[in-house]
């Protein structure tokens, strides 16, 4: 499986923009770029993925760079509530979307 | 149901008994995940079930852990012997038939997982 490198923390004040940054410079073609968080004491949930496009839905953005090899999920407004260690991981249809978590970065934000 | 559930949400057991964990995936999908994560760490790949036949089990550590899935649907994973490092979070997730090259945009649902600690 191609993997991913993140920072290992980040810190964000409340109502302020956050981007998340992930490099995969061994993606191949084919595979999705995929973007899970977790709250404490929960299973992961899923935020957003893309494939070369740039992607908005209702929780975040996704720019993927032109080359592929890296992207930055970006949330536009971090509330408490975004708190989390968000993962971001490359699904390739050959693993029949078994997914490979890293170890993520663990978002903090600030009041 | 609306979600993936797992019982039971915790289960504390002694060392070298033996352990069953339910998931009850969402209903329609045909794909079902079992990880595993221990503190502070992502979660860790088991194995994932296409229907009722396990697709790929690489993920199992050893022969003390078999999971099934008999009518795919429901699937129980099952620990034998239990020792102190199986301590963990037990998640499931399911999602979709995954087939084909677009199945890289597949997305999992995971349900809150079953804490198990071994004493």
């Amino acid at each position: 499986d191609a993997k991913t490198t993140q920072p290992n923390s980040m810190e964000s004040n409340e109502e302020e923009p956050v981007h998340l940054p992930c490099n995969h410079s061994t993606i191949s073609g084919t595979d999705y770029i995929h973007w899970y968080r977790q709250l404490p004491s929960q299973g992961p949930e899923y935020v957003i993925h893309g494939l070369t496009s740039n992607v908005n839905n209702r929780m975040a953005s996704l720019a993927i760079a032109e080359d592929r090899k890296s992207s930055t999920l970006i949330l536009h407004r971090a509330t408490l509530r975004d708190a989390a260690v968000y993962y971001c991981i490359l699904n390739a249809w050959t693993s029949g979307s078994r997914l490979t978590f890293g170890e993520g970065t663990q978002l903090t934000v600030n009041p | 149901g609306a979600g993936v559930s797992q019982t039971p949400s915790n289960k504390v057991t002694e060392k070298g008994k033996y352990v069953e964990l339910r998931c009850d995936p969402i209903s329609g999908h045909t794909a079902l995940y079992w990880y595993r994560q221990s503190l502070g760490q992502g979660p860790e790949f088991l194995i994932y079930f296409q229907g009722t036949g396990a697709a790929d089990d690489s993920g199992l550590p050893n022969d003390r852990f078999f999971a099934v899935r008999p009518e795919g649907s429901v699937s129980t994973l099952k620990i034998q012997r239990t020792e102190r490092g199986d301590s963990a979070v037990y998640l499931c997730a399911s999602s979709p038939k995954t087939s084909g090259v677009l199945s890289g945009a597949n997305v999992l649902t995971f349900g809150a997982g079953s804490r198990l600690t071994v004493l």
